[in-house]
Order: structure tokens, then C-alpha cells, then sequence
């Protein structure tokens, strides 16, 4: 079945880069997502990637999208403390219902 | 617009009591969704929906029940509730093909004593 690995910890000083990858198994994904949650709140779609694509950039994220070795990964340029929250990797099938997520990765910014 | 809206945002239940968690969304999505979340664990599906009138299991459906009301709302209904089922409670919804993923609710943190 499908499956959804990330790292679980990552932490970085203010200003530096962060990068959090996620691999997933099934090669019939055709969207990608990241997704933030912030303590005690929701999850938020912070940015997403179609199948077809290596890259996408907006603003201080850049997603790059390895379909042959199915690895995905956020950088987060100029990280802020405003940045630490988890980050959860999730990818849609074509025909399915649902999302399958990672158990996310908690990225800690320390000043 | 509200996007997807949980009630109530917190709750502590005795063991054996009984409730039902509400969720709305405003955005006319087809499917309808309830994730728990648990440390260590990441999210969970409980149940779905993908269209008004079906419901299916997810990955940890024993000691709920689902209703999917309409379009709008979908509850998750907790007849006995037990210890195990402290946890964070999130809903969402999506339209499956669309590129936006799911748009989720911010949670119901349950207690059960």
C-alpha cells in the first residue's frame, strides 16, 4: 500500500535554510502537498506540486519533486521563529478519496 | 467565507459518556472527512465521505459512527467514549481531482477521564 515517510525532527537558526524531504511509494500520485501546523491550530496547505512538475517556487518556499526516486522536499529560505511549526508531506491518487500524510516533521527556529 | 467549521473546540467526557462532534464547511465540497491526531502518530482517518449519502471506514473507525446530514455537515458521533479516544479531532474537506488538497477545521480537543 501507499506510504508516506518524513524525518521527524529538524532544527535550524533564524536566517539559515531549511529543507524537509519526504519520500513517498506510490508512483501513480498525482499531487503533492505540504502542509503547516502551528501549535494548537489546524492544518494550513501551504503549497502543492503536480505530478508532471520538478519544481515549484513561492516566495521563501521552493518544493523540488524527484519522481524517480519519489522524493520530495520543502526549503524554507530565510527560515524565521515564526516558521517553527510540524510539517506534514501529502500525496492524492488518481480515482482516491483521500490524502495520505506523513507523521510530519516538527522544524524548531532558534534565534 | 468560514471554510470548515468544528464544534466544540474542546470537551472532556467520563468514561462511558456519549457525543457528537459537528463539522460544516461552506466551500461545496463533495467529500467530507475525520482524522485524529495522536503524538508520535501523525493523523489518522477515522472515517470519509466522498460524496452526500456514502460513508466509508478509514484506518481507525472502531467506537465511532459517522452521519453524513447533507452537503454541508458531517458529524462523528462517540457512543461510549474511552480513555484511548483522547485525542485531537480534525475535519476536512475536499473535491477529490482539484488541486488544493483538503481544507481543514482547526480541531476539537477531546479529554476522556
Amino acid at each position: 500500500g501507499e506510504d508516506v515517510e518524513q524525518s521527524l525532527f529538524l532544527s535550524v537558526r533564524e536566517g539559515d535554510s531549511s529543507v524537509i524531504n519526504c519520500t513517498y511509494t506510490d508512483s501513480s500520485s498525482t499531487y503533492l502537498y505540504w502542509y503547516k501546523q502551528e501549535p494548537g491550530a489546524g492544518l494550513q496547505l501551504l503549497t502543492y506540486i503536480f505530478s508532471n512538475m520538478d519544481m515549484k517556487q513561492d516566495q521563501r518556499l521552493t518544493v523540488l519533486l524527484n519522481k524517480k526516486d519519489k522524493h520530495l522536499s520543502l526549503r524554507i529560505a530565510d527560515t524565521q521563529t515564526g516558521d517553527s511549526a510540524i510539517y506534514f508531506c501529502a500525496e492524492s491518487m488518481e480515482g482516491y478519496s483521500t490524502l495520505t500524510f506523513g507523521k510530519g516533521t516538527m522544524l524548531l527556529v532558534s534565534p | 467565507n468560514a471554510g470548515v467549521t468544528q464544534t466544540p473546540k474542546f470537551q472532556v467526557l467520563k468514561t462511558g459518556q456519549s457525543m457528537t462532534l459537528q463539522c460544516a464547511q461552506d466551500m461545496n465540497h463533495n467529500s467530507m472527512y475525520w482524522y485524529r491526531q495522536d503524538p508520535g502518530m501523525g493523523l489518522r482517518l477515522i472515517y470519509y465521505s466522498a460524496s452526500e449519502g456514502t460513508t466509508d471506514k478509514g484506518e481507525v473507525p472502531n467506537g465511532y459512527n459517522v452521519s453524513r446530514l447533507n452537503k454541508r455537515e458531517f458529524s462523528l458521533r462517540l457512543e461510549s467514549a474511552a480513555p484511548s479516544q483522547t485525542s485531537v479531532y480534525f475535519c476536512a474537506s475536499m473535491t477529490p481531482g482539484q488541486n488544493y488538497g483538503y481544507t481543514f477545521g482547526s480541531g476539537t480537543r477531546l479529554t476522556v477521564v
